[in-house]
């Protein structure tokens, strides 16, 4: 299948720094990228959905100041972790969807976020 | 919210079928039932998907009720590895651009040696 890569797939920040993750589709051009979040022993969560060259769209509940997405082409979607808090520790999972018919989303290997 | 119930854990013995139950009795007719699983520590992964026919492929067999109400997943032989928390998710196609992968509890499987 099609390979969605995270990066990195750990990193510990202090509090009140900001960190980027990255999100990238190797062999295919994702129109469309999901980003989850799951605390230990939980479900994934979707925090936002973000479509190619437009702004990404936040499930309810997810603050869009502090998790910035940008999807600025077609192979890569970033989330940055503005100000973070031992609270946004965490497992960070990207998803990635092409624009053609018939094409299933991938997922990422995860991103382990842990705020110190 | 998710649309489906599904046991909390279940176990298997290797080499035998592991046979996975799903139910999502509110169902729409425009709404796929597809599987996931995640093995720890890793990003989920596709299984197979079934709008109300029988299906199989190479990892794994899905049987979903003539009313839809209900899915089972198996997996043939099962084997260590397989070891997993899966996931049944009721979606629309993964052509429809509205499209959204929404993932419940999940069971997790433990596949005992």
């Amino acid at each position: 299948g099609a390979v969605v890569s995270q990066h990195p797939s750990r990193v510990i920040c202090k509090s009140g720094t900001s960190v980027k993750i990255e999100c990238r589709s190797l062999d295919f051009q994702a129109t469309t990228m999901f980003w989850y979040r799951q605390f230990p022993k939980q479900s994934l969560m979707l925090m936002a959905t973000s479509n190619e060259g437009s702004k990404a769209t936040y499930e309810q509940g997810v603050e869009k100041d502090k998790f910035l997405i940008n999807h600025a082409s077609l192979t890569l979607s970033t989330l940055t972790v503005t100000s973070a808090h031992p609270e946004d520790s965490s497992f960070y999972i990207c998803s990635a969807r092409g624009g053609q018919v018939n094409t299933e989303a991938f997922f990422g290997q995860g991103t382990r976020l842990t705020v110190v | 919210d998710a649309k489906t119930t599904q046991p909390t854990s279940m176990d298997c013995a290797e080499g035998r079928a592991a046979n996975l139950p799903c139910n999502h009795s509110t169902i729409s007719g425009n709404e796929y039932v597809y599987w996931y699983r995640q093995i720890h520590s890793q990003g989920p992964q596709y299984i197979i998907h079934g709008l109300k026919n029988n299906e199989t492929n190479e990892m794994a067999s899905l049987i979903i009720t003539e009313d839809r109400k209900s899915s089972t997943l198996i997996l043939p032989h099962a084997t260590l590895r397989d070891t997993a928390v899966y996931y049944c998710i009721v979606r629309l196609s993964h052509m429809n651009r509205d499209d959204k992968i929404i993932f419940g509890k999940g069971t997790r499987l433990h596949i005992l040696p």
